[in-house]
């Protein structure tokens, strides 16, 4: 049972556009949540991330918005570049004694065309 | 500064083998951490580490898997007689600490025939 979901495994956008990445988790646990970013043969890289008390949290390009009541998050990057092309890995984790455990949804493929 | 390195990047066993993944996490880094990703899913846990101290198991899917950091440092994750339900991408990844920013290896892709 996914208890993080990305339901979109791929999105194109052009550049200079909007990309938003989806992601809904069941856990109600989740108290913290991270996006990490992979190119191909490297190993995933920390983005961006939010805690449960905040609704938005941004970071140059990049913010991710928080909505508890519908155990949702998104990642928008504005703009998008090429460079942004990656895999976008949505993970959490809960409060208490396993708070170190990352649990991440299955990935979605962002495509950014030149 | 060097990130967390894994060796070997790929490996290829027979069904049976012993296979030992190495894990060097970043310098000063406390807590270690093993995940698995098959193809098209995201990483999934396996086990934790506080310096030497294996605080948390519970992903480790049967006896076969063991892990251990002896010195705080390097980890090694063995898989005895391995089956091919065992082929997967194998990473690893540092923290300061167990509330921080976890940081991942490139991983050891293991095939296994």
């Amino acid at each position: 049972d996914q208890q993080v979901k990305q339901n979109s495994p791929s999105l194109s956008v052009q550049e200079g556009r909007i990309s938003i990445l989806n992601c809904d988790y069941t856990n109600s646990m989740f108290d913290y949540f991270l996006w990490y970013k992979k190119y191909p043969a490297e190993g995933p890289t920390f983005l961006i991330s939010i805690s449960s008390i905040k609704d938005k949290n941004e970071d140059g390009r990049f913010t991710v918005f928080l909505n508890k009541s519908a155990k949702h998050l998104s990642l928008h990057i504005v703009p998008s570049q090429p460079g942004d092309s990656a895999v976008y890995f949505c993970a959490a984790k809960g409060s208490g004694g396993s708070n170190y455990k990352l649990t991440f949804g299955k990935g979605t493929l962002l495509t950014v065309n030149p | 500064g060097a990130g967390v390195s894994q060796s070997p990047r790929y490996k290829v066993t027979k069904r049976g083998q012993d296979v030992a993944l190495r894990c060097d996490p970043i310098s000063g880094h406390v807590s270690l951490y093993w995940y698995r990703q098959a193809l098209g899913q995201g990483p999934e846990f396996l086990t934790y580490f506080n310096y030497e101290a294996q605080q948390d198991k519970s992903g480790l899917p049967n006896d076969r898997f063991s892990a251990e950091r002896p010195e705080g440092s390097i980890s090694t994750l063995t898989i005895q007689r391995t089956e091919q339900r065992d082929s997967a991408m194998y990473r690893c990844a540092s923290s300061g600490g167990r509330w921080e920013t976890q940081y991942f290896g490139p991983g050891t892709r293991l095939l296994v025939l």
